[in-house]
């Protein structure tokens, strides 16, 4: 069966620190990759999106930028962070092929900023 | 850009009443899909609808998609606890695998 992993689950960092997320999905092979950043209380906000290795594309313009240097891990990244930048990151996969193609999501990393 | 709105924000109903969220997309959907977000965890996805005007029921909720494919609701039947949580709609760009995600409607269920 397909499972989807995402750590830290919980961070603390200052502004102007480096962050370096990562997401790992096993039981599946080219999956489609989601970062998304939720605030709290809010929806969800689609930040990248990936078919395949190296394939990122960028949602909307921001402090964060992402890679996919296998198949089935997807990292998140900031140079700097900024307190804008506090949130839950839930990493996602959907797959290919069928019908139905639904997004699996990762248990997500709550991240603040301070 | 294509929107998906969800009305209401947040509902508070006793136990044993009705629940209803309401989904409208600014442009025609390929689809639509449904997600539960228990607090604390992720959303969980629930079902798709991809035909004008269809309907899908699992057991107490009943989904719909709307003749123009531009809106859809999610009905709940008779509350219980464990209905506690925020439904998520997310429509579907054509052609791509994005979603386009509401902003999500929470549901807080009184004993």
């Amino acid at each position: 069966s397909q499972t989807i992993h995402q750590w830290p689950a919980t961070l603390v960092q200052p502004v102007g620190s480096p962050l370096s997320l990562e997401c790992t999905v096993e039981g599946t092979s080219n999956p489609n990759l989601y970062w998304y950043r939720q605030a709290a209380g809010r929806g969800l906000q689609l930040l990248f999106y990936s078919v395949g290795i190296g394939q990122i594309s960028s949602e909307v313009p921001q402090n964060l930028s992402a890679s996919r240097p296998q198949d089935r891990q997807f990292i998140l990244s900031s140079k700097k962070l900024l307190l804008s930048d506090s949130g839950f990151y839930l990493c996602a996969w959907s797959g290919t092929g069928g019908a139905i193609h639904e997004q699996y999501f990762g248990p997500g990393t709550r991240l603040t900023v301070t | 850009g294509q929107q998906v709105m969800q009305i209401p924000q947040y509902q508070h109903v006793q136990e044993g009443e009705d629940f209803t969220t309401y989904c409208n997309s600014s442009t025609t959907l390929s689809n639509i899909q449904w997600y539960k977000q228990r607090p604390g965890g992720h959303p969980v996805f629930l079902i798709q609808l991809v035909k004008s005007g269809e309907v899908k029921k699992q057991k107490r909720l009943t989904f719909q998609f709307g003749e123009a494919k531009k809106n859809s609701s999610l009905h709940i039947t008779a509350t219980q606890t464990t209905d506690v949580g925020t439904y998520f709609c997310a429509g579907k760009r054509s052609n791509t695998g994005k979603l386009i995600f509401g902003q999500g409607t929470t549901l807080q269920v009184k004993p």
